[in-house]
């Protein structure tokens, strides 16, 4: 079974300029999240859903962040304008189980963002 | 939300078991434990949960005392492979769904 795809894999952009990534799940997974991983932290949960509505997106700072799911498939995150700070490993997982129930989340191998 | 605390790093030579603590004095008694571990450049990877009992797969074993206020995750013969980083996390009940707070995890090094 194919496994959760990301792109870029990695990204270099100036701050104040845009940027976006690309997630696709594994076949079938009705929940997909987005996470931010800062160099030696631990994968902070920016924005989950479930099929193609918003389950939690508490954590999303939503001044410059964006993210959609159409169709229940594929999803993006934008960033506009990036920040320093926003330079992290952003992560997509996806999960077979409905939200509410434990879970296992299968996570992509992420995309690199550096903001110069 | 239940926190849970783990030491930062740990070494086991390769070949033994490696036991890799979590306290999670603050659990709830519907709250899950949940173990993931990432390799240097990956996204983490599921392990085990466990909710009371003991459980034990292919990759691992989970421990869970009988006060469920800490947990063993025990690697039974470690590989070099096994070098990560080990995630404790327990369950987190937000806006009725599922959601995952990671710490800082245990650096696990296992050596030749």
């Amino acid at each position: 079974e194919a496994g959760v795809a990301q792109s870029p894999r990695y990204k270099i952009i100036e701050k104040r300029q845009s940027v976006a990534f690309w997630c696709n799940p594994i076949s079938g997974h009705a929940t997909l999240y987005w996470y931010q991983q800062i160099l030696g932290q631990g994968p902070k949960l920016l924005i989950q859903f479930q099929n193609n509505g918003v389950v939690d997106d508490s954590q999303l700072p939503k001044d410059r962040f964006s993210a959609e799911r159409l169709k229940g498939v594929d999803s993006t995150l934008k960033i506009q304008p990036a920040k320093l700070e926003d330079s992290a490993v952003y992560l997509c997982a996806s999960s077979p189980r409905l939200a509410g129930e434990p879970n296992e989340q299968f996570f992509g191998p992420g995309t690199r963002l550096t903001v110069l | 939300d239940a926190k849970t605390t783990q030491p930062t790093s740990m070494d086991c030579a390769e070949g033994r078991a490696a036991n890799l603590p979590c306290n999670h004095s603050t659990i709830s008694g519907n709250e899950y434990v949940y173990w993931y571990r990432q390799i240097h450049s990956q996204g983490p990877q599921y392990i085990i949960h466990g909710l009371k009992n003991n459980e034990t797969n292919e990759m691992a074993s989970l421990i869970i005392t009988e006060d469920r206020k800490s947990s063993t995750l025990i690697l039974p013969h470690a590989t070099l492979r096994d070098t990560a980083v080990y995630y404790c996390i327990v369950r987190v009940r937000g806006q009725g769904a599922q959601k995952l707070v990671f710490g800082q995890g245990t650096r696990l090094t296992i050596n030749p």
